[in-house]
């Protein structure tokens, strides 16, 4: 699976958005891009998904550049709870579904 | 969502004993469930996946032997911490993915809430 490269933290203020970014420089074609949270003492969460177009649900927007070599998860209006470890993960999917976390992003939410 | 449950969610044990961490799929059957294992301040890093029927596959570096995996039903996995140690002091999670890639064929994985171990 490509490797991906996040700021290891950001802040953001409660009520604004939240734009976390991810290089992929060496993403494949067939790869997607899925990111997950990590709540402290948790366990991961799924956000979203994509593999070319952008995507939205109910958590997060997801936007993946033309050339898809870099993302931005975008969390619409942060909140408080939102303050956790961002993770973006490149891979192809039903390849044994293993998946590598890198290092993330530390998202910080304040009043 | 789908819900895994992980149990005991807290142990604390001495040196030299061994340690069972069960793990279930509550929503769904799962032929495979992950493994992870996290140190203070650094990412998830997989250790082994569980096969439902067969022996566990292994990730490089982690001792077959010390972390023992049975995955005798499609609901249930269990990792066992042999002769543990304060270095083997972590936060194990467990995932699993549903049948036929679950709602959406997203792919996601569902993770346990994590079993925090501490060797004295």
């Amino acid at each position: 699976d490509a490797k991906t490269t996040q700021p290891p933290s950001m802040d953001c203020a409660e009520g604004r958005a939240a734009n976390l970014p991810c290089n992929h420089s060496t993403i494949s074609g067939n790869e997607y891009v899925y990111w997950y949270r990590q709540i402290h003492s948790q366990g991961p969460q799924y956000i979203i998904h994509g593999l070319k177009n952008n995507e939205t649900n109910e958590m997060a927007s997801l936007i993946i550049t033309e050339d898809r070599k870099s993302s931005t998860l975008i969390l619409p209006h942060a909140t408080l709870r939102d303050t956790a470890v961002y993770y973006c993960i490149v891979r192809v999917t039903g390849g044994g579904n293993k998946l590598t976390f890198g290092t993330g992003t530390q998202l910080k939410v304040e009043l | 969502g789908a819900v895994v449950s992980q149990h005991p969610s807290r142990v604390i044990c001495k040196s030299g004993t061994s340690v069972k961490i069960e793990c279930r799929s509550l929503d769904f059957q799962a032929t495979t469930m992950f493994w992870y294992r996290q140190f203070p301040k650094q990412s998830l890093m997989l250790m082994a996946t569980s096969n439902e029927g067969s022996k566990a596959t292994y990730e490089q570096g982690v001792e077959k032997d010390k972390f023992l995996i049975n995955h005798a039903s499609l609901t249930l996995s269990t990792l066992t911490v042999t002769s543990a140690h304060p270095e083997d002091s972590s936060f194990y999670i467990c995932s699993t993915t549903p049948p036929a890639g679950g709602p959406g064929g997203r792919n996601e994985q569902f993770f346990g809430p994590g079993t925090r171990l501490t060797v004295l």
